[in-house]
């Protein structure tokens, strides 16, 4: 089957670190860059950050630059989201997502998303 | 970056009737690189159309995308109850990437 699954997410303090993880299956994860978006409740969808097929190129929005590290394992079929110096303005469901493209600054829409990992931040 | 503004917030229709979802944006999508998906509670977003016209596999036809610019629509010709669900767009022209905050289909 094709999904992207999710994990690693949990109640953490402010200041702390977290690490998610995301595994593949059904499609050659080598092949393709592979993204981060999350959703803050009650709000819309927002870019994280993204990550080329060889862990070339790779990028971050702005609100995470600096705190967060994305990176894959492509012999295990995984992609990871290292998070630190976490705030509560990071408390979203986390999601994981294909880019129809192999670099990710290519620019392509993403056409497989898993299900998502919650990660709260709060004292 | 590209804001995308999408209306109407909740769409209350019956099955079988006619849905037309917006999505605006602050400036030009380049390309017309703009996709809609599907996204039901619990579950994974799902790819309906991308390139603002074009379906993705296995999707039916009754999903219709259309638009260029600034404006586009998502059009669900005939409702099924399986269609009922939180729609969102996605900007693919420009980085970052950005979304819209969805519209609701709801069972009125």
């Amino acid at each position: 089957e094709v999904q992207l699954v999710e994990s690693g997410g949990g109640l953490v303090q402010p200041g702390r670190s977290l690490r998610l993880s995301c595994v593949a299956s059904g499609f050659t994860f080598g092949d393709y860059a592979m993204h981060w978006v999350r959703q803050a409740p009650g709000k819309g969808l927002e870019w994280v950050s993204g990550i080329s097929r060889n862990s070339g190129r790779i990028g971050y929005a702005d609100s995470v630059q600096g705190r967060f590290t994305i990176s894959r394992d492509n012999a295990k079929n995984s992609l990871y989201l290292q998070m630190n110096s976490l705030r509560a303005e990071d408390t979203a469901l986390y999601y994981c997502a294909k880019d129809i493209y192999s670099d990710y600054d290519l620019l392509g829409y993403f056409d497989l998303w898993g299900r998502g990992t919650l990660v709260t931040v709060s004292s | 970056e590209i804001v995308l503004t999408q209306s109407p917030g909740t769409l209350s229709l019956f099955p079988g009737e006619r849905a037309a979802l917006s999505c605006r944006a602050s400036q030009s999508v380049s390309s017309s690189f703009l996709a809609w998906f599907q996204h039901k509670p619990g579950q994974a977003p799902r790819v309906l159309i991308y390139g603002a016209s074009r379906r993705a596999s296995g999707i039916p036809d009754r999903f219709t995308g259309s638009g260029s610019g600034t404006d586009f629509t998502l059009t669900i010709s005939r409702l099924e109850l399986e269609d009922f669900a939180v729609y969102f767009c996605q900007q693919y022209g420009s980085s970052p990437w950005t979304f819209g905050q969805g519209t609701k289909v709801e069972i009125k």
